[in-house]
């Protein structure tokens, strides 16, 4: 079955630091992958999505994800984090099998930010 | 503009009772999708309509569920009876069209408790 891993449910970073969060996925063609956060009571929110133009894809608040066919994975970078980028993040695809727009996602990593 | 809008934000309901939750799409959006996700698990799909047609209804975990989307503008999903199983948190998303690279934009959800 197709799926997305996201490695690691929580991770906690120093204000300033970097910001790593992992997304790998099972596909025998390249998808069409997204970023989305979730803030305290609030929706999913898109980052950043993937639709096979550059591999090295620009999102809102300073995030990027760079899509690496070979290793199968579309992690997401922030150079420096902020207190307010604490939030819940999900790593998504679409466009494989077993429907074609349905996004199919990660199970979630939670990001802390501490001072 | 509106964003996608879904009420009510949280109901508690005892095992045996019946919730109807309601998701209002962004205006103009023919497509709309319901998601679940289960306390600790990844978000998975439910349905998806096409204005008023179910195009994909494969995520639909038994006959207990009954989504409509009469006039295709909002949609409801009936849970009858509630099962302990079925806690969790409701999304709904709409999008402009259903291509796979299309943006999903998702409401805040409903968060299900079954006692």
């Amino acid at each position: 079955a197709q799926s997305v891993t996201q490695l690691g449910s929580h991770v906690s970073v120093s204000e300033g630091a970097l910001v790593l969060l992992r997304c790998n996925y099972s596909s025998s063609v390249p998808p069409y992958l997204f970023w989305y956060v979730q803030y305290p009571n609030q929706g999913l929110q898109l980052l950043l999505k993937y639709t096979s133009a550059a591999t090295l894809v620009k999102g809102i608040n300073g995030f990027e994800a760079e899509f690496k066919k070979s290793e199968t994975s579309f992690h997401l970078t922030k150079p420096s984090a902020h207190m307010s980028d604490a939030a819940e993040y999900f790593c998504a695809v679409s466009g494989i099998s077993g429907g074609y727009n349905k996004l199919i996602f990660g199970a979630g990593t939670r990001l802390a930010v501490h001072p | 503009e509106a964003g996608v809008t879904q009420f009510p934000s949280h109901s508690v309901i005892e095992k045996g009772q019946t919730v109807t939750l309601r998701c209002d799409p962004i205006s103009g959006h023919d497509n709309l999708y319901w998601y679940r996700r289960v306390m600790g698990k990844e978000i998975k799909f439910l349905l998806h309509f096409v204005k008023e047609s179910k195009q994909d209804e494969s995520g639909m975990p038994n006959n207990r569920f009954l989504a409509e989307r009469t006039g295709g503008t909002y949609s409801t999903l009936k849970v009858q009876p509630a099962e302990l199983e079925d806690s969790g948190v409701y999304f709904c998303a709409s999008s402009e069209q259903a291509l796979a690279k299309n943006i999903q934009y998702f409401g805040a959800g409903t968060r299900l408790s079954v006692l």
